[in-house]
C-alpha cells in the first residue's frame, strides 16, 4: 500500500509570496493528482501528472519519479488561494484506486 | 453543464436505518468512485467502478455497498449505518486515467 506524505501540514504566508507544497510517496505510481478544497468542502482537481511539469496560470506542479516526490508551487499568492491542497496517487494503471495525503492547509494573509 | 451530482447533501439518521446516497454524472465517464473524508484521516476511498457492472473495493469498504447498473449512476448504500460512518462523502468520476470531477459532498450524521 502506498504511503503518501505531505509537507507542511499548515502554512501561513503573506500575499505575493511564492508557495511550495511537497508530496512524497513510497511505491511507484502511474499518476499523481493535486486537488484543491476550499472552505465549504468542494474539491477541484488542479493537475494530474505522471512525469515532468505542468503549469496552469499561477500554479505549477512538478514530479520526480525517481525521487518519488512532487511539488505544487503557487506564484504571486493571493488570499483566494487559501484552501487545503491534497496530493493523491494512483499506484498502477487507470483502474486502481487513489491513496491520499492528509492535505496542506494554506492561508494567505492580505 | 458537465457535473457530478449527489443527493442528499445533508442527512441525519439513526443507527440501523438503511440509506442510499445517490451519485450521477453527465459526462459519460467510465470511472466512478466514492470517498469519505474524516478529520485527521483525510480522504479515503470506499469503492470504485471502472464501468457498468464492474466494482472494486477501496481502502475502507466495510459497511458499504455499491452498484453500477447504468454508466451515469453509482449509488452508495449503507445497509445498517453505524455512528462510525458519520462522515463527509464525495463521489467522483473521470475518463479512465484522467483527472477526476468531484461531486459537492454529502454530510452524513448517524446517531
Amino acid at each position: 500500500k502506498n504511503e503518501v506524505e505531505q509537507s507542511p501540514q499548515n502554512l501561513t504566508a503573506q500575499e505575493g509570496e511564492f508557495i511550495t507544497i511537497n508530496c512524497s510517496y513510497s511505491v511507484g505510481i502511474s499518476a499523481l493528482h493535486w486537488l484543491q478544497q476550499h472552505p465549504g468542502g468542494g474539491i477541484v482537481s488542479l493537475f494530474m501528472l505522471s512525469s515532468g511539469k505542468k503549469k496552469h496560470g499561477r500554479l505549477i506542479a512538478t514530479i520526480n519519479i525517481q525521487e518519488k516526490h512532487s511539488s505544487l508551487h503557487i506564484t504571486a499568492s493571493h488570499p483566494r488561494d487559501s484552501a487545503v491542497y491534497i496530493c493523491a496517487v494512483r499506484s498502477g494503471g487507470g483502474a486502481d484506486g487513489l491513496t491520499f495525503g492528509k492535505g496542506t492547509h494554506l492561508i494567505i494573509q492580505p | 453543464e458537465a457535473q457530478v451530482t449527489q443527493n442528499p447533501r445533508y442527512l441525519i439518521t439513526v443507527t440501523g436505518k438503511k440509506l442510499t446516497v445517490t451519485c450521477s454524472q453527465n459526462m459519460n465517464h467510465e470511472y466512478m468512485s466514492w470517498y469519505r473524508q474524516d478529520p485527521g484521516l483525510g480522504l479515503r476511498q470506499i469503492y470504485y467502478s471502472m464501468n457498468v457492472e464492474v466494482t472494486d473495493k477501496g481502502d475502507v469498504p466495510e459497511g458499504y455497498k455499491v452498484s453500477r447498473k447504468e454508466k451515469r449512476n453509482f449509488p452508495l448504500i449503507l445497509e445498517s449505518p453505524s455512528p462510525n460512518q458519520t462522515s463527509l462523502y464525495f463521489c467522483a468520476s473521470s475518463l479512465i486515467g484522467h483527472e477526476q470531477f468531484f461531486g459537492p459532498g454529502t454530510r452524513l450524521t448517524v446517531l
